[in-house]
């Protein structure tokens, strides 16, 4: 069955720097990939997507990229600010065309001013 | 508009009785979703609902869980009996009536059994 999986459990960065966070999933068929943000006592709030047929997307202050070779998948914040913090959530849609999706276990991002 | 409606946003109950929880779907929106967060994990998928019919329950616990979307009134996360195990965020998400389209989340319930 499918699996997520994030590299690191906590990032601790400086207010300004740059942070990444990173995910791997197992299911080379997935076509959908999503980040979300989730804030203490809140649900989880969309941030970023990108398809299988792009490998890099970019919104405001955030990039997600995509290695469908080795199954990567990270999300970059430009100009960390004290507001990102929180959890952050890779998510997986399983094939179908509806949003039941597999959950990474999150990566705690912590901003030092 | 208003985004998806969960309440309550706190409950709390004995080992055995009943939890029902609730979730508005946002407007024009006719697909929900339930998925339940333990504490330091992911969300995990439970069922995925249209207007009165259940589509997915491949994440639903054999027992005790039910859900529904009636024609009228919000969906309902039932469950009976509730164990400590129980303990839990429950998401709600919704999206609307097409594939491929972004689901959006409620602020959650949070069930605490004692």
């Amino acid at each position: 069955g499918e699996s997520v999986g994030l590299h690191l459990p906590t990032l601790s960065v400086q207010e300004g720097d740059n942070s990444i966070i990173n995910c791997a999933y197992s299911n080379s068929a997935s076509d959908y990939f999503i980040w979300y943000k989730q804030e203490s006592g809140k649900g989880p709030q969309f941030i970023i997507d990108i398809r299988s047929n792009m490998d890099k997307r970019q919104g405001q202050r955030v990039t997600v990229l995509l290695n469908k070779t080795v199954k990567h998948l990270s999300l970059q914040i430009a100009a960390t600010q004290p507001g990102d913090s929180a959890v952050y959530f890779c998510a997986v849609r399983v094939s179908g065309g509806y949003n039941k999706l597999i959950f990474g276990a999150g990566t705690r991002l912590a901003v030092h001013p | 508009n208003a985004g998806v409606m969960q309440n309550p946003r706190h409950l709390v109950r004995r080992r055995g009785q009943e939890a029902r929880l609730r979730c508005s779907p946002m407007k024009g929106h006719s697909h929900v979703y339930w998925y339940r967060q333990l504490p330091e994990e992911g969300l995990k998928f439970m069922v995925y609902l249209q207007k009165e019919n259940i589509i997915d329950e491949s994440g639903m616990p054999k027992e005790r869980f039910s859900a529904e979307f009636p024609k009228e009134g919000p969906s309902i996360l039932r469950i009976q009996q509730v164990v400590r195990g129980d303990s839990a965020a429950y998401f709600c998400a919704s999206s609307p009536p097409k594939e491929n389209t972004e689901a959006f989340f409620g602020q959650g319930t949070r069930l605490t059994v004692v």
